[in-house]
């Protein structure tokens, strides 16, 4: 069974600050992704990563995949209110396995960020 | 383009009832799933579908039923409703069983009394 350990579980900053939210594993992954959910709304996707040392940035957020493939970050810089929501990583299948694109989540981050 | 729906977005249930959740794609996309969301616990895999006519169970099956008769429709049965299948359910599809991106209905909220 493959799990993903995701930290903190909260978050509570203010304006401007910077934070780093973390995924690991003790399983590789073929590729990795980072959602977004707000209260009352289903998962969006932010990202997918597929390449060990990949590093993706969507404006102010920039995502990480470990070079072996079994962790990830999630980083941003000078969060603002608008990025209050919670954050899941989401593995998907393992190296040479058939997953049909089934997904492993991580306990999610909520993030608040106070004005 | 609707992408993913689902409905209702709201039920209660007295326990032993049956119910069905119905999620409807319109991304002609080959896979479909049915997860179920607890607080602290992230989302876990209830079934899923490979295509049309095909279901497999996921990580926590047990109380659950579905059935994908259309490539657009992946429906979610409980036969005996239980309090402990209060949850928030999502619907999600993917056109690709590697990469695993998935896209998200609205989710249903199910509260079992």
């Amino acid at each position: 069974t493959q799990l993903l350990e995701q930290s903190p579980q909260f978050l509570s900053i203010q304006e401007g600050e910077n934070l780093t939210v973390y995924c690991n594993s003790s399983s590789v992954f073929s590729s990795l992704q980072w959602y977004r959910q707000e209260p009352g709304e289903g998962p969006v996707l932010l990202v997918t990563v597929v390449t060990g040392g990949e590093v993706k940035k969507l404006k102010r957020l920039t995502f990480q995949f470990g070079d072996a493939r079994k962790d990830s970050s999630l980083h941003i810089t000078a969060a603002q209110p608008g990025d209050t929501g919670l954050y899941l990583c989401a593995g998907a299948g393992n190296a040479g396995g058939t997953s049909y694109g089934k997904l492993t989540f991580g306990q999610g981050t909520i993030l608040t960020v106070h004005p | 383009n609707a992408g993913v729906t689902q409905t209702p977005k709201f039920r209660v249930l007295k326990t032993g009832q049956s119910m069905t959740l119905l999620c409807a794609q319109d991304m002609n996309h080959e896979y479909m799933y049915w997860y179920r969301q607890d607080p602290g616990m992230g989302l876990r895999l209830i079934h899923y579908s490979v295509g049309e006519g095909t279901t497999a169970k996921g990580e926590v099956p047990d109380g659950y039923n579905v059935s994908r008769l259309k490539k657009q429709n992946f429906l979610l049965g409980l036969e005996s409703a239980a309090p402990s299948q209060t949850s928030v359910y999502f619907c999600a599809s993917s056109y690709s069983r590697h990469v695993g991106e998935q896209y998200f209905g609205p989710g249903t909220r199910l509260t079992v009394t």
